[in-house]
């Protein structure tokens, strides 16, 4: 079970976003954060909990261990408009978070 | 490049079936665990099921269990989940995904996905 928080968050351009996700146990650094926006496929954003994927634009962060994680996008842009979605895949179930959606305000 | 394209989606009856494929290109497929993720109508992504890169063994979400089957044609490069005794709640888009289980755990790259519609 992975709980994900808030389900929506809206922000102005170059503001700091946060989103939070909780495992309903202790699965260390094994998490993936993912990008989807509309109509398209997700696209991996950070894995091991903190490291950020090639190509990956540096404003994108993650941390935390354990239970408990948090993706941070600092100076939102446009571009960021997106559901968020978390993933535990330290065993099966490699579930997913619920999702959260970022809009602009 | 590495392309993923998914077919076989359909309506189908409930208690029907389906069999969905996804042909591989542009990288090892024998190489490499893939899975199948689904995305209902403006719902969110729920992981479905994974095989490991010869085929030996295949893990499902409670949801699918005993009604889905994966799949891999290695010699083929296609990757295929049989959709068996499906539900309403089976309605989704259908992802098939290259899955990197022995490093990253990440699902790098996915397909375009195919819809299966389940409705009397």
């Amino acid at each position: 079970q992975m709980t994900q928080s808030p389900s929506s968050v809206s922000g102005s351009v170059g503001d700091r976003v946060t989103i939070t996700c909780r495992a309903s146990e202790d699965i260390g650094n094994w998490l993936v954060w993912y990008q989807q926006k509309p109509g398209k496929a997700p696209v991996v954003l950070i894995y091991g909990a903190t490291t950020l994927q090639g190509g990956v634009p540096s404003r994108f962060s993650g941390s935390g261990s354990g239970r408990d994680f948090i993706l941070s996008i600092n100076s939102l842009q446009p571009e960021d408009i997106a559901t968020y979605y978390c993933q535990r895949v330290n065993d099966f179930p490699v579930t997913f978070g619920g999702g959260t959606k970022v809009e602009i305000k | 490049e590495v392309q993923l394209l998914e077919s076989g989606g359909d309506l189908a009856q409930p208690g029907g079936s389906l069999r969905l494929s996804c042909a591989a290109s542009g990288f090892t497929f024998s190489s490499y665990a893939m899975n199948w993720v689904r995305q209902a109508p403006g719902k969110g992504l729920e992981w479905v099921s994974t095989i490991t890169s010869s085929g030996d063994r295949t893990y499902y979400a409670d949801s699918v269990k005993g009604r889905f089957t994966m799949s891999r044609d290695n010699s083929k490069g296609t990757l295929y989940l049989q959709l068996s005794r499906l539900r309403a709640e089976d309605t989704a888009v259908y992802y098939c995904a290259q899955y990197r289980g022995s490093s990253t755990r990440t699902s790098d790259y996915w397909g375009q996905g195919t819809l299966v519609t389940v409705s009397s």
